[in-house]
């Protein structure tokens, strides 16, 4: 059984701090990753995606992943009020010729203003 | 672009009864197609995901189906719902190395 660990939090952080929301996946074998961000009430949308070893940058969020440890992480800088949701980590399932992702169970981020 | 519709938006259905959701999506042919759902206070569940019109592959064995008629729309349905199967379900679709949702039908069955 594949699976893709996340605190559920919530995690509180003071408008324009940096938050820092965590992931680890069993399958090794994995090579893509994915954080989509839900608001209450609301579908998941993407966000960022992370194929390679090291960080990758789009505007005030941050992705990085280490495939040696299994961990992926997002970094909001510059949190706001309006970054307040659950982050969703998706990992990309290793073997067969179909797409399927395995999400986590959320992280959910408060943004206090 | 591409977008995907669901609807309804917002279902309530008495247990024992019928359901069925649609799911289409514009702009794109032969997507890869997938429906999921989201529990109260728990994790997104694959439920079918489908790789062209009439093939339906099937994650967790339960009283739902899914039906692809056509190269842009997907069903799912149930013949009798239990109390078990309210929750917020989610159409998705795979782009390039991408899988986005639709907007999701939020159930409830009493």
């Amino acid at each position: 059984q594949k699976e893709v660990e996340q605190n559920s939090g919530p995690l509180s952080v003071p408008e324009g701090a940096i938050a820092s929301l965590n992931c680890t996946y069993s399958d090794r074998g994995s090579q893509s990753f994915f954080w989509y961000r839900q608001y209450s009430g609301k579908s998941p949308e993407l966000i960022m995606f992370i194929y390679s070893n090291g960080d990758k940058e789009d505007g005030r969020f941050t992705a990085q992943l280490n495939k040696a440890s299994q961990y992926v992480s997002l970094l909001i800088r510059d949190s706001q009020p309006s970054d307040s949701a659950t982050y969703l980590c998706a990992v990309r399932d290793s073997g067969g010729s179909n797409y399927k992702l395995t999400f986590g169970k959320g992280t959910l981020l408060t943004v206090n203003p | 672009s591409q977008t995907i519709h669901q609807w309804p938006a917002t279902l309530v259905q008495p247990v024992g009864s019928p359901l069925s959701l649609e799911c289409t999506v514009e702009g794109t042919s032969n997507p890869n197609l997938y429906w999921y759902r989201q529990a109260a206070g728990r994790g997104l569940q694959l439920l079918f995901y489908s790789v062209g019109i009439g093939q339906i592959s099937s994650e967790v064995p339960q009283n739902l189906s899914a039906s692809r008629p056509q190269d842009r729309q997907f069903i799912l349905s149930s013949k009798k719902l239990l109390l078990s199967d309210s929750g917020f379900y989610l159409c998705a679709w795979t782009g390039k190395e991408t899988q986005y949702f639709g907007p999701g039908t939020r159930l409830l069955v009493l």
